[in-house]
């Protein structure tokens, strides 16, 4: 069973650093994209950052509005995706749900087949 | 970025009945759409992706057509456990885009 579990979410300052962990089992992590999706409370989904697979030629993407501050990573050796939050604002206060990326053809384009519970950061004097 | 409207904002139908949620995109996906489902305190979950072809153990009466920029999502009875919320989401293009979700609720 494909099993994603986010943690390291919490209260932060404005300006403050947190960094997201999604462990992963159940499947083969190496082989999928991820991704990192959120939802500010109350509101709808937005996608945030994804990174391949390819752990020789990393490339990952990320949303304008976290393009700088935010940085996806991952260690397939230990089965983990994270996201390292930096200089956070109010307006980043959401739940943020990893994802797994499927495509039709290696490396094309995603949707999202599986999602963890998701870890919720609060940024906040 | 492409920009993706769901309308209605709220559909309210009773149970048995069938549910049409739609979705257009500001520019063409092709068929690269997906549609998932959400209820209170939960992680979305995947229901359709090539636009029209259903992720594993979705039952049958969900179902998914459109391509380009007018997608629909229609439910053909609806079952208590269907109410929830319903987003669309292109991955055509990065930023990869969801709609604003509709709200399906117990009439």
């Amino acid at each position: 069973e494909v099993q994603l579990v986010e943690s390291g979410g919490g209260l932060v300052q404005p300006g403050g650093s947190l960094r997201l962990s999604c462990a992963a089992s159940g499947f083969t992590f190496s082989g999928y994209w991820m991704h990192w999706v959120r939802q500010a409370p109350g509101k709808g989904l937005v996608w945030v950052s994804r990174i391949n697979s390819d752990a020789s030629r990393t490339t990952t993407t990320y949303a304008d509005s976290v393009e700088g501050r935010f940085t996806i990573s991952r260690d397939n050796a230990k089965n983990t995706l994270y996201l390292q939050l930096n200089s956070l604002r109010a307006e980043d206060t959401a739940m943020y749900y990893c994802a797994r990326g499927r495509a039709a053809v290696p490396g094309a384009l995603n949707w999202f087949d599986s999602w963890g519970q998701g870890t919720l950061v609060t940024v906040s004097p | 970025e492409i920009v993706m409207t769901q309308s209605p904002a709220t559909l309210s139908v009773s149970p048995g009945e069938r549910a049409t949620l739609s979705c257009r995109a500001s520019q063409s996906v092709s068929n690269n759409l997906a549609w998932y489902q959400q209820k209170p305190g939960q992680a979305p979950r995947l229901l359709i992706y090539g636009a029209s072809t259903r992720a594993t153990n979705i039952p049958a009466w969900f179902s998914g057509s459109g391509s380009g920029t007018e997608f629909t999502l229609t439910i053909s009875s609806l079952q208590s456990e269907d109410f929830a919320i319903y987003y669309c989401q292109q991955y055509n293009n990065w930023p990869y885009t969801f709609g604003q979700g509709t709200k399906l609720e117990i009439k």
